[in-house]
């Protein structure tokens, strides 16, 4: 399995503002997921990453709100733009494992808050 | 279209209780299944997987059959412990990855 690092951890930000989540991956990896977690909610994918072109993302969810950078096959951005309190959410990056099976691994998430 | 229903929580169990965390699914064709756990504060972990009709997913005594009749993939332990205490998560991949709502489970001394 893959091992997933996220910078930072948590932050406060004030709203209006932006936040710039880092995901770095021990392996090289094709594609990258972005999900975003409410509170005490399950997990909502922002967009999927491929290094090399535009991120895909989800109904929802655009480009000029969650800018994603993906320079290499072991890190991506995802920018949480124009920041306001329904922001509040952890965000999680993930990756696929290479089984086949399709499962994903996650890094441990960055817990934003907005004041 | 796909989509992952999960028994509600918050589940409150005794330590060395029996633990049955229900989990149906709704998809085309043959999806993978997976079960995953979120302690306090962390990310997700993968705890086990499915990938085909009657297979059984284990792990840190935890299983889990793929039962293609009843479109389930249901988590048991047989002894849980206060380590457990986490929240759970069931999901499928078909196309792309659903996630259930999540089952709180709290496991007292």
């Amino acid at each position: 399995s893959a091992v997933i690092s996220q910078k930072p951890s948590r932050d406060i930000c004030q709203r209006g503002t932006s936040l710039t989540i880092q995901c770095q991956v021990d392996s090289q990896v094709t594609m990258m997921f972005w999900y975003r977690q409410q509170p005490g909610q399950s997990l909502t994918l922002i967009a999927t990453a491929n290094q090399g072109s535009e991120a895909t993302y989800e109904s929802g969810f655009v480009i000029d709100k969650f800018p994603i950078s993906r320079p290499n096959l072991t890190f991506s951005t995802l920018t949480v733009s124009n920041l306001s309190p329904e922001d509040s959410s952890i965000y999680l990056c993930s990756v696929e494992g290479t089984s086949g099976g399709r499962e994903q691994y996650f890094g441990p998430g960055t817990r934003l808050t907005v004041t | 279209g796909n989509s992952v229903t999960q028994m509600e929580g918050p589940v409150t169990l005794s330590e060395e209780a029996f633990l049955t965390i229900n989990c149906t699914y709704t998809a085309t064709g043959y999806p993978s299944l997976f079960w995953y756990v979120q302690y306090p504060g962390e990310g997700l972990q993968l705890l086990l997987k499915a990938t085909k009709a009657d297979d059984k997913g284990s792990n840190k005594g935890f299983e889990a059959t793929y039962r293609k009749e009843t479109t389930s993939f249901h988590l048991e332990k047989g002894s849980v412990q206060v380590s457990d205490s986490a929240v759970y998560f069931c999901a499928l991949y078909n196309n792309d990855m659903r996630f259930g709502a999540g089952t709180r489970l709290t496991v007292k001394p």
